[in-house]
């Protein structure tokens, strides 16, 4: 258990809709980072956020939005989905900003219809 | 644009063998590569290597990292079953960027 949480672990529903994925890092961390992994693309960064701002964005559609709450967890909305959005989203959390090894947690996967 | 290339894709192998595991990368200002193991679901961390720590050895795991020619490998002996996973390489281009993963090597350890 490497102390990041993720909520819910599993998510179905359908294409156009839209919907929120949560994550809580390690006690400590600071920063928060989104990825999208899928069979055939492997582990994709989306986006970092440390102490509550963005840090460094990656191949994030303009449909998925993030942020980073003062209490530390951050949230991934993802809009107007596609089939293609199926995929395991993971978060994951480090104690900084830069170099840092990167807990990952359980992952959510999402399921579009 | 970086790029973190890992080989073999998938290895079968009986314990007891002994597995090398490749990853190679060409990114700009490297800073460090991470090792990840990766079972049913999150991958968790196993090795950092950076230029002031070019090996690194944990149990029947080591790593080792030739910055000269752009490759890390790890190295697993008397593989067990336990060891099944993806095992995932990931490198930090520079201090600003996010890390770059490869697509991982499926290792199968099998009775």
């Amino acid at each position: 258990d490497s102390g990041v949480t993720q909520t819910p672990k599993h998510l179905i529903t359908a294409t156009g809709q839209r919907v929120t994925l949560r994550c809580s890092p390690r006690s400590g961390d600071l920063s928060v980072y989104w990825y999208q992994q899928s069979l055939d693309q492997g582990l994709q960064f989306l986006i970092q956020y440390y102490n509550g701002e963005e840090r460094a964005k990656g191949n994030i559609l303009e449909r998925f939005s993030a942020q980073q709450f003062p209490d530390l967890h951050s949230e991934l909305n993802l809009s107007s989905l596609e089939l293609g959005d199926s995929a395991l989203y993971f978060c994951a959390s480090s104690v900084g900003a830069l170099e840092e090894t990167q807990y990952f947690g359980p992952g959510t996967r999402l399921l579009v219809l | 644009e970086d790029k973190v290339v890992q080989s073999p894709l998938s290895l079968v192998v009986h314990e007891g063998d002994t597995v090398t595991l490749n990853c190679s990368y060409e990114v700009t200002n490297f800073r460090s590569l991470l090792w990840y193991k990766q079972e049913k679901k999150a991958p968790t961390f196993l090795f950092m290597l950076t230029s002031s720590g070019i090996e690194k050895k944990s149990g029947r795991l080591s790593s080792i990292l030739d910055k000269k020619e752009l490759f890390s490998i790890l190295n697993i002996t008397a593989t067990q079953t336990g060891d099944s996973a993806i095992y995932l390489c990931a490198v930090y281009p520079s201090g600003n960027t996010p890390l770059v993963f490869g697509k991982g090597t499926r290792l199968s350890v099998i009775a």
